[in-house]
């Protein structure tokens, strides 16, 4: 069965670390990638989404993701977070066409100040 | 700006009840989906729409249906809520790309606390 695996449940940084989130998929053909993020008390909305050519995406707030086909991996990456990017982080997956998405189980990401 | 609405925030029911959770979208999106969302599990799909009257199974349909008898609204019914239905309910809708494929944003609602006692 298509599956999205995200590694990382509760990750904590300082302000000013570096940051990766890593979503692995279990899906075979050419799949659209994405990456969304619940803040405190907020809807859940698009970070940054994969359909096709460059596999490094840039995204909002400084966030980036890079889409490697040989490791079925689209890990999220930020050079410098801050204390307002704590929030829920999910990768989501579906194949193109298709347009159920498949969600990763959540990465909680909490940045002390 | 893309606007999802959801009936209620919190919603308390006592086993039994038949529960409607009602979902409205602004955008005039062909898509519409709803998801429960449990800490450590992410979001499942429960079931979406992809057009007015029009209804496919997600990946946890079992104790729920949909109703989508217009474009804009599209309803989740717990038939006979059960303690296990306690959960957060979001509903999302999106484009929809016939002939291209392409698979667009989806945009959620803020969510409705669902406890059954």
């Amino acid at each position: 069965a298509q599956s999205v695996s995200q590694h990382n449940h509760h990750v904590i940084l300082s302000e000013a670390a570096s940051l990766e989130l890593g979503c692995n998929y279990s899906y075979g053909g050419t799949v659209n990638l994405f990456w969304y993020v619940q803040y405190p008390g907020q809807h859940l909305q698009l970070l940054l989404k994969y359909f096709s050519g460059d596999p490094l995406v840039k995204g909002i707030k400084g966030f980036e993701a890079e889409f490697i086909k040989s490791k079925f991996s689209f890990n999220l990456r930020k050079p410098s977070v801050q204390w307002s990017d704590t929030a829920e982080y999910f990768c989501a997956v579906t194949n193109t066409g298709f347009q159920k998405l498949v969600f990763g189980t959540g990465t909680r990401l909490l940045v002390s100040p | 700006d893309v606007k999802v609405t959801q009936s209620s925030r919190y919603l308390v029911k006592r086993t039994g009840e038949k529960v409607f959770l009602e979902c409205v979208q602004d955008m005039d999106h062909e898509n519409m989906f709803w998801y429960r969302q449990d800490p450590g599990l992410g979001l499942r799909l429960i079931y979406f729409s992809y057009d007015v009257k029009m209804k496919e199974k997600g990946d946890i349909p079992e104790g729920y249906s949909v109703s989508r008898e217009k474009k804009e609204r599209f309803s989740l019914i717990l038939e006979s809520a059960s303690t296990n239905q306690t959960s957060m309910y979001l509903c999302a809708s999106s484009l929809l790309a016939l002939r291209t494929g392409m698979v667009y944003e989806q945009f959620f609602g803020p969510g409705t606390r669902l406890t059954v006692l």
